[in-house]
């Protein structure tokens, strides 16, 4: 059973910029969510899809956007980067059959805004 | 909306020995799911032990246990036997038990890093 995988693992930007951050669902899962985490603080919750639709958003502002595929993979885009962007992003795959629809979550991907 | 407070910043523990790590939530809901994960500097978040509101009994995996008190809204995790492996970040989670929209969201909590000292 092949994990959460996502990409790329780093990454370097300037403030303004745009970027888009990748994320392979572990086999079987069909809902996605995407968490951010600052240095030293919890992950927080940015948004979640679960059918190709969002299905749910944290209070992050609209130029945080996503996408989920028909293979279940998704994308986190984030417009007009600020420097508090700069995060570890966490992607986290669940299916919606089963208890506690457990999270299984990638490594992450270090965004840097300069 | 739910909060978790972790109010140890920072726990150490010598190898093999027992240390507990607390966590308090504040909600409203009568149904929810409580989690601590582990995020190693690998950064991956890994779960490592789980519990539902509703079950009174505590959850056991292995070396780790909690100890769920609803009524007080805490949800401490020990681990015994502690190993060099067990040093990384604990993260404490809630979960809503209701369906709909953002129903997988997890809450976190700051985290407490653990230091084993051999």
């Amino acid at each position: 059973e092949t994990g959460v995988t996502q990409s790329p693992t780093h990454l370097i930007k300037t403030r303004g910029q745009q970027v888009t951050l990748r994320c392979s669902s572990q086999s079987g899962h069909n809902t996605v969510s995407w968490y951010q985490q600052a240095l030293g603080q919890g992950p927080q919750f940015i948004f979640q899809y679960y059918r190709e639709e969002e299905n749910g958003r944290g209070n992050f502002p609209p130029r945080f956007s996503g996408l989920q595929f028909p293979n279940y993979s998704s994308e986190l885009n984030v417009n007009a980067l600020e420097l508090d962007d700069s995060a570890l992003y966490l992607c986290a795959s669940s299916r919606t059959s089963g208890s506690m629809h457990e999270q299984f979550f990638g490594p992450g991907t270090r965004l840097t805004v300069l | 909306a739910q909060t978790v407070t972790q109010s140890q910043p920072e726990m150490s523990v010598q190898e093999a020995e027992t240390v507990t790590l607390s966590c308090t939530y504040d909600t409203s809901e009568s149904d929810y799911y409580l989690f601590w994960y582990k995020q190693p500097p690998s950064r991956q978040m890994i779960l490592v032990i789980r519990q539902e509101a509703y079950k009174q009994q505590n959850a056991t995996e292995n070396r780790f246990s909690v100890n769920f008190q609803k009524a007080a809204k805490s949800f401490s995790l020990k681990i015994s036997d502690s190993q060099l492996g067990d040093a990384a970040m604990y993260f404490c989670a809630y979960r809503s038990a209701l369906g709909g929209a953002g129903s997988y969201q997890l809450t976190f909590g700051k985290g407490t890093k653990l230091s084993v000292i051999p």
